[in-house]
């Protein structure tokens, strides 16, 4: 299964770019990267996705290396309500739907 | 569109007694699954479902039953509760099939909190 490591805790002033890495060095070459976040203690949220191009949505920008092995998620504007643990998933290969979540980043935004 | 809907929101036990969690959804999606998540920790696999009749187990099935008769619904049953059960639980759901960007995106219900004494 491809795991992936995330440093625990975050912090980023408010207005500026929130940068969140991540480590996926066992990455099979079909598997897509996925961010979610939870705020406080509600249900995840999807964010964005990719398998080898960077990729850009209304919340974020994912940008994954060229040996796939790391990938950062871009919060361009941090603000408080960005304040959330992050988890970084890797889908494991051929088990369908499973999404196997880690202990995340914990980002904290600071006024 | 009421997404996932998760009842009981709160739920207090006594040791031994049972009961289940509902999960409810209206999207149409064949993959729904249950996790739970513990103080400081991430959320882990406990079951889940690819279609209805189709069940199987994640990281941590022990002490729970599902079934999935309706594409819908997709209980979660604790048969004997125990103190280490008491987390909160978060149903999500999904197509199966690949979406066209090639990814499937879960999405979550808003949780139920079980605390078992």
């Amino acid at each position: 299964d491809a795991k992936t490591t995330q440093p625990p805790s975050m912090d980023c002033a408010e207005g500026r770019a929130a940068n969140l890495p991540c480590n996926h060095s066992t990455i099979s070459g079909n598997e897509y990267v996925y961010w979610y976040r939870q705020i406080h203690s509600q249900g995840p949220q999807y964010i964005i996705h990719g398998l080898k191009n960077n990729e850009t949505n209304e919340m974020a920008s994912l940008i994954i290396t060229e040996d796939r092995k790391s990938s950062t998620l871009i919060l361009p504007h941090a603000t408080l309500r960005d304040t959330a643990v992050y988890y970084c998933i890797v889908r494991v290969r051929d088990t369908g739907n499973q999404f196997y979540f880690g202990t995340g980043t914990s980002l904290t935004v600071i006024p | 569109n009421a997404g996932v809907t998760q009842t009981p929101k709160f739920q207090v036990l006594k040791t031994g007694q049972s009961m289940t969690l509902q999960c409810a959804q209206d999207m149409n999606h064949e993959y729904m699954s249950w996790y739970r998540q513990d103080p400081g920790m991430g959320l882990r696999l406990i079951h889940y479902s690819v279609g209805a009749g189709i069940t199987d187990q994640g990281e941590v099935p022990n002490g729970y039953n599902v079934s999935r008769s309706t594409t819908e619904d997709f209980p979660l049953r604790l048969l004997s509760a125990a103190p280490s059960q008491t987390s909160v639980y978060f149903c999500a759901s999904s197509y199966l099939s690949l979406h066209s960007s090639g990814a499937n995106v879960l999405t979550f219900g808003a949780g139920s909190r079980l605390t078992v004494l």
